[in-house]
C-alpha cells in the first residue's frame, strides 16, 4: 500500500464546532481525494485536489472546504459540523501519468461523529 | 443522484458457492475499476478494465465490462472466507479523467 496516513482516526465533536482532518501522502502522488462513506451510498466524492493550491468539488461539497499547500498534505475542513456529516471519511491519492487513469490508494479512514 | 449503481447490495454464500455482483451506469464510462473493503478497512484496488467487451480474470475472480461500457460484472468462483468484504466499482464517465465515480457497493 502507498504511505498514506490520516489523523485523526477517531473523532467525536459536538453540533457546530469546527473540525480540520489531514491526510498526509508520502508518494509524491500529485491528486488527493477526499470521501465520505455511509451506508447505502458508497464512497461519495467530496473535493479532490489536481496539485498545489489546485482542488474542485465533488459530488457532496457543500459544508466542506478543502487546502493543499504542499504536494503531501490535504486537509478537510468542516466549518460548522452538522450531525449528517456523521461518516467515515477515507482519503485517496493516484499518480499522475499523462492521460492514463490511475488506480486510488486509500488512507485508513477517519470516523467522525458530531453530536 | 447516485449515477453508478451496484446490485445486489448484500449477498450472503455459502463457503465453495459462487457469487456475482452487477454495477450498472447511467451514462457511458471510460474504464472501470473494481476494489475491494476488507471489514474495518479501506477499498483496495483490484483491477482496471479499460476496452469494451473486456474480461480479466485473477485466480477464482474473473471482471468483465460490458460492450456499450455502461456496464460491468465481478464473478467469484467457489468463495472462500477470505473473500468477505464489500466490493465496488469505480469508473471515470467520459471527460472526467480527473474523477472516479463509485459504486454503492456489494457486501459478500
Amino acid at each position: 500500500d502507498a504511505g498514506i496516513t490520516q489523523s485523526p482516526r477517531h473523532k467525536v465533536t459536538e453540533t457546530g464546532t469546527p473540525v480540520t482532518l489531514r491526510c498526509h501522502q508520502t508518494e509524491n502522488h500529485r491528486y488527493m481525494y477526499w470521501y465520505r462513506q455511509d451506508p447505502g451510498h458508497g464512497l461519495r466524492l467530496i473535493h479532490y485536489s489536481y496539485g498545489v493550491k489546485d482542488t474542485d468539488k465533488g459530488e457532496v461539497s457543500d459544508g466542506y472546504s478543502v487546502s493543499r499547500s504542499k504536494t503531501e498534505d490535504f486537509l478537510l475542513t468542516l466549518e460548522s459540523a452538522t450531525s449528517s456529516q456523521t461518516s467515515v471519511y477515507f482519503c485517496a491519492s493516484s499518480p499522475f501519468a499523462g492521460s492514463s487513469y490511475n488506480e486510488q490508494f486509500f488512507g485508513p479512514g477517519t470516523r467522525l461523529t458530531v453530536l | 443522484g447516485q449515477q453508478v449503481m451496484q446490485i445486489p447490495q448484500y449477498q450472503h454464500v455459502q463457503e465453495g458457492e459462487d457469487f456475482t455482483t452487477y454495477c450498472n451506469s447511467s451514462t457511458t464510462l471510460s474504464n472501470i475499476q473494481w476494489y475491494k473493503q476488507r471489514p474495518g478497512g479501506h477499498p483496495v484496488f483490484l483491477i482496471q478494465l479499460v476496452k469494451s467487451g473486456e474480461v480479466k480474470k485473477q485466480k477464482r475472480l474473473t471482471f468483465q465490462f460490458g460492450e456499450a461500457k455502461k456496464n460491468s460484472s465481478l464473478h467469484i468462483t467457489a468463495t472462500q472466507t477470505t473473500d468477505v468484504g464489500t466490493y465496488f466499482c469505480a469508473g471515470h464517465l467520459t471527460g472526467t479523467a480527473s474523477k472516479l465515480t463509485f459504486g454503492t457497493g456489494t457486501r459478500l
